[in-house]
């Protein structure tokens, strides 16, 4: 596709409730991040993929958070046993390569909000 | 964590006018990123400057960076009401660190253009 594309656009989600958040990352892009962006505040990093293997997840918050990305292309961010702390807008980004020096093209995010 | 700050948090100008935003952060560093949010289009990359390079440009924009004093500059000459928007820095892999470009942001500054 043309850029990275995010779903749902928004998520309500009852405290408890278990949710997915998928990704498509530009295609034949290596790198795959997700961040999470509170309301007010920077994006913070969650994760990171290199094509199917997730090289990093130093960022989740709690083991209630998974992420997978299990054929190195779509992506998927589930968060189990919601809680209202985790509401925010989850953004996906994917990059060509693995380098420190190139950019990112981020999605535009899903809004979850916890109720 | 957040990695940087800036300055100022909000910042309210006429159309015309230049628009100057300001980035603190706090380890050393591989390259220093400047992005884009706003409602409509998510975050968008708007330029890269390495931690070897001084001053960059980009169409209307110019970036500065002291490595020295840990900070860096983005400057929007002849402001447009369409540069309305949040603007986010975000450090690119600290030296010796990873090197798959996970980015490090700050906590924005959101920049009013008035018609």
């Amino acid at each position: 596709g043309a850029g990275v594309s995010q779903s749902p656009r928004y998520k309500v989600a009852k405290r408890g409730q278990d949710v997915a958040l998928r990704c498509d990352p530009i295609s034949g892009h290596v790198s795959l991040f997700w961040y999470q962006q509170a309301l007010g505040q920077g994006p913070e990093f969650l994760t990171y993929f290199q094509n199917e293997a997730q090289l990093d997840k130093s960022g989740l918050p709690s083991d209630r958070f998974f992420a997978e990305r299990p054929e190195g292309s779509v992506s998927t961010l589930k968060i189990q046993r919601t809680q209202q702390e985790d509401s925010a807008v989850y953004l996906c980004a994917s990059s060509l390569v693995r380098s420190r020096n190139t950019e990112a093209f981020f999605g535009q995010g899903t809004r979850l909000t916890v109720v | 964590s957040q990695q940087g700050e800036e300055d100022p948090q909000a910042l309210s100008i006429q159309e015309g006018e230049n628009a100057t935003m300001n980035c603190s952060y706090k380890t050393s560093i591989n390259n220093l990123q400047w992005y884009r949010q706003n409602s409509g289009r998510g975050l968008v990359h708007l330029i890269l400057i390495r931690s070897n390079e001084r001053e960059k440009h980009s169409g209307r924009l110019r970036v500065t960076l002291d490595t020295s004093k840990k900070s860096s500059s983005l400057l929007i000459t002849a402001s447009r009401a369409a540069d309305t928007a949040s603007y986010f820095c975000a450090t690119g892999g600290n030296a010796g660190g990873t090197s798959y470009g996970k980015l490090t942001f700050g906590q924005g500054t959101i920049l009013t253009v008035h018609p």
